[in-house]
């Protein structure tokens, strides 16, 4: 079956530690990939995303992502996290229109 | 133009009723989705638009739910007899099909249904 697997359900880390999150899909051809965030009470909104191209992608905030077409995986990045990038992360594939979500990591930061 | 709206934000109702709720998407945006999120669980696809097609229906979405969009603009999901566990924020988002923004879903705050 087609899926989006995220591999953390809750992280925490310390501010400055880094991170990655991880992300697994099971779809097959072209897909877009992205990455989405949602701070605490609010929308869920974009952080990055990948179409074609550099498999390497900067977001917003630090954040990058990098594609890896053999492992079908999309993991996301960032060298030094802050306080406020506590938030719920998910990773989504887009494939001809049909938008479909990871079951969402929630990354704690300590400040 | 303010972005996706949903309305209404919060629905209280007993076991049994019907519920409607609606979406505004961006309106150059011609894909509008349907999605519900529990605690804890990411977006759950229920169903999309491409104008006022409905192209794609979620397996899982029982007979119970029904989505529109009649002139390719809002949306309407309604939900006959609901049970308790019906009980979820149902998100929905729209994106252009074309430009720099293709396949780049904005979402909606939600309209969070309680079911007693």
């Amino acid at each position: 079956a087609q899926s989006v697997s995220q591999h953390n359900h809750h992280v925490i880390l310390s501010e400055a530690a880094s991170l990655e999150l991880g992300c697994n899909y099971s779809y097959g051809g072209t897909v877009n990939l992205f990455w989405y965030v949602q701070y605490p009470g609010q929308h869920l909104q974009l952080l990055l995303k990948y179409f074609s191209g550099d498999p390497l992608v900067k977001g917003i905030k630090g954040f990058e992502a990098e594609f890896i077409k053999s492992k079908f995986s999309f993991n996301l990045r960032k060298p030094s996290v802050q306080w406020s990038d506590t938030a719920e992360y998910f990773c989504a594939v887009n494939l001809g229109g049909d938008m479909r979500f990871g079951a969402g990591t929630r990354l704690t930061v300590k400040p | 133009d303010t972005g996706v709206s949903q309305d209404p934000r919060h629905k209280i109702t007993k076991r049994g009723q019907n519920v409607t709720f609606r979406c505004d998407p961006i309106s150059e945006h011609n894909r509008l989705y349907w999605y519900r999120q529990t605690l804890g669980q990411g977006p759950e696809f229920l169903t999309y638009f491409q104008n006022e097609a409905q192209l794609e229906k979620s397996r899982l979405l029982s007979d119970r739910f029904s989505a529109e969009r009649p002139k390719g603009s809002f949306s309407t999901l309604e939900i006959q007899r609901t049970e308790q566990g019906d009980s979820a924020m149902y998100l929905c988002a729209s994106s252009p099909t074309g430009g720099a923004g293709a396949n780049v879903l904005t979402f909606g705050a939600g309209s969070r249904l309680t079911v007693l």
